[in-house]
């Protein structure tokens, strides 16, 4: 069971578009983690977010963690063929897990 | 080594075999974790230790799955017995942060995955 809810499942876009992926859940989380995985290789870390409200950015990707601490988002300016794959939110519980979501998997055309 | 090893990368199984899937995380990192992921889906959570302490297993589908890290290192998964739905990769990941029983957060450094198809 996903705890995690990512939205959209599927995203395809041309080179160049913006688009915005979502990661929402009815837990607190103390902690949230993106990463990105690629066909064949583990996932990868891209950020962590830690204060609700918190706005990380890491050059064309823009990270935002709920004011409640339930819900995330990233945003990808002007998307690259690169930044196809796997994006997965993941939320630190208390029992020791670290829950992902089923992720959004981007797939941008050139 | 530099990064978090599995082994084997592809195992394919007979239904009703008995399969081991090997871990050898960051030297030095004190979280593991077991994550198993289905085509197309996300990791899910199956099992994480603590050293050589297993802190939760509430992951674990059944009760043919058993994981150990007896000297809070090398990690294996075995499958007993297993059945088509175990089709899946095998995720191991493994952080520097865990103290006093509790995963603290943290980065998770994943291997590449074992991929595993039961006939």
């Amino acid at each position: 069971t996903q705890l995690l809810e990512q939205s959209p499942q599927f995203l395809s876009i041309q080179e160049g578009e913006n688009l915005t992926v979502y990661c929402n859940s009815s837990s607190v989380f103390s902690s949230l983690q993106w990463y990105r995985q690629e066909p064949g290789e583990g996932p990868v870390l891209l950020v962590t977010v830690v204060t609700g409200g918190e706005v990380k950015k890491l050059k064309r990707l823009t990270f935002q963690f709920g004011d409640a601490r339930k819900d995330s988002s990233l945003h990808i300016t002007a998307a690259q063929t690169g930044d196809t794959g796997l994006y997965l939110c993941a939320g630190a519980g208390n029992n020791n897990d670290m829950r992902f979501g089923a992720g959004t998997r981007l797939t941008v055309k050139p | 080594g530099a990064g978090v090893s599995q082994s084997p990368r592809y195992k394919v199984a007979k239904r009703g075999q008995d399969v081991a899937l090997r871990c050898d995380p960051i030297s030095g990192h004190v979280s593991l974790f077991w994550y198993q992921q289905a085509l197309g889906q996300g990791p899910e959570f199956l099992t994480y230790f603590q050293n050589e302490a297993q802190l939760d297993k509430s992951g674990l589908p059944s009760d043919r799955f058993f994981a150990e890290r007896p000297e809070g290192s090398v990690s294996t998964l075995k499958i007993q017995r297993t059945q088509q739905e175990d089709s899946a990769v095998y995720l191991c990941a493994s952080s520097l942060y865990g103290a006093g029983g509790r995963f603290l957060g943290g980065e998770l450094f994943f291997g590449e995955g074992s991929r595993l198809t039961v006939l």
